[in-house]
């Protein structure tokens, strides 16, 4: 039972253009939220993060919206760059829950394809 | 920077074989992780451990593993490799929330 959902598994985009990638959660207690971007043969890299108590985290090209009463956060990016094409992992945890709160729940991932 | 190494980038290996996956993390951190990755599956976690000689299963362990003597080193080892183990394999250091990963091992069982 998949308490991340990344629902769309691939997403193209053209360069230049605004790349949204979206991510659902089913469990309440779930409080910090990660993305993460991997490329091919490669281990993922943590991109941005965002905590309950904010709606929004930017971080130059990228910023992460938390919709907590939807349970739905979103990654933007933009604009989108060629370089910006890999796999794209949703992750969460309960962080505010010591003792609960050393795994992170992944989502399956979405391929984002940013086109030239 | 953290700094996640893992032994190797590309191993084979033939069924029934015993393989030892070694990691290590310079940043002094308690928590680390195995996972493996599959096309569509995502990241699954294998083991993971939260101090020296302590570990805990993940959500796949069956067929694997692990060792955690020392702070810095974690091992996976699968006790007799069978083909539906060729897998992307990753091993990841915690800081804080976030999980800092190694380059992978690519295993391939034949």
């Amino acid at each position: 039972d998949q308490q991340v959902k990344q629902n769309s598994p691939s997403l193209s985009v053209q360069e230049g253009r605004i790349s949204i990638l979206n991510c659902d959660y089913t469990n309440s207690m779930f409080d910090y939220f990660l993305w993460y971007k991997k490329y091919p043969a490669e281990g993922p890299t943590f991109l941005i993060s965002i905590s309950s108590i904010k709606d929004k985290n930017e971080d130059g090209r990228f910023t992460v919206f938390l919709n907590k009463s939807a349970k739905h956060l979103s990654l933007h990016i933009v604009p989108s760059q060629p370089g910006d094409s890999a796999v794209y992992f949703c992750a969460a945890t309960p962080w505010g829950n010591a003792g609960n709160n050393r795994k992170l729940i992944w989502g399956l991932g979405t391929s984002l394809a940013v086109n030239p | 920077d953290v700094k996640v190494t893992q032994s190797s980038r590309y191993l084979v290996k033939r069924t029934g074989e015993k393989v030892f996956l070694e990691c290590v993390q310079d940043m002094d951190h308690e928590n680390m992780f195995w996972y493996r990755q599959d096309p569509g599956l995502g990241l699954r976690l294998i083991y993971f451990s939260y101090d020296v000689k302590m570990k805990e299963k993940g959500d796949i362990p069956e067929g694997y593993s692990v060792s955690r003597e020392k702070k810095e080193r974690f091992s996976l080892i699968l006790e007799s490799a069978s083909t539906n183990q060729t897998s992307m394999y990753l091993c990841a250091s915690r800081s804080r929330a976030e999980q800092f990963f190694g380059p992978g091992t690519r295993l391939t069982v034949l």
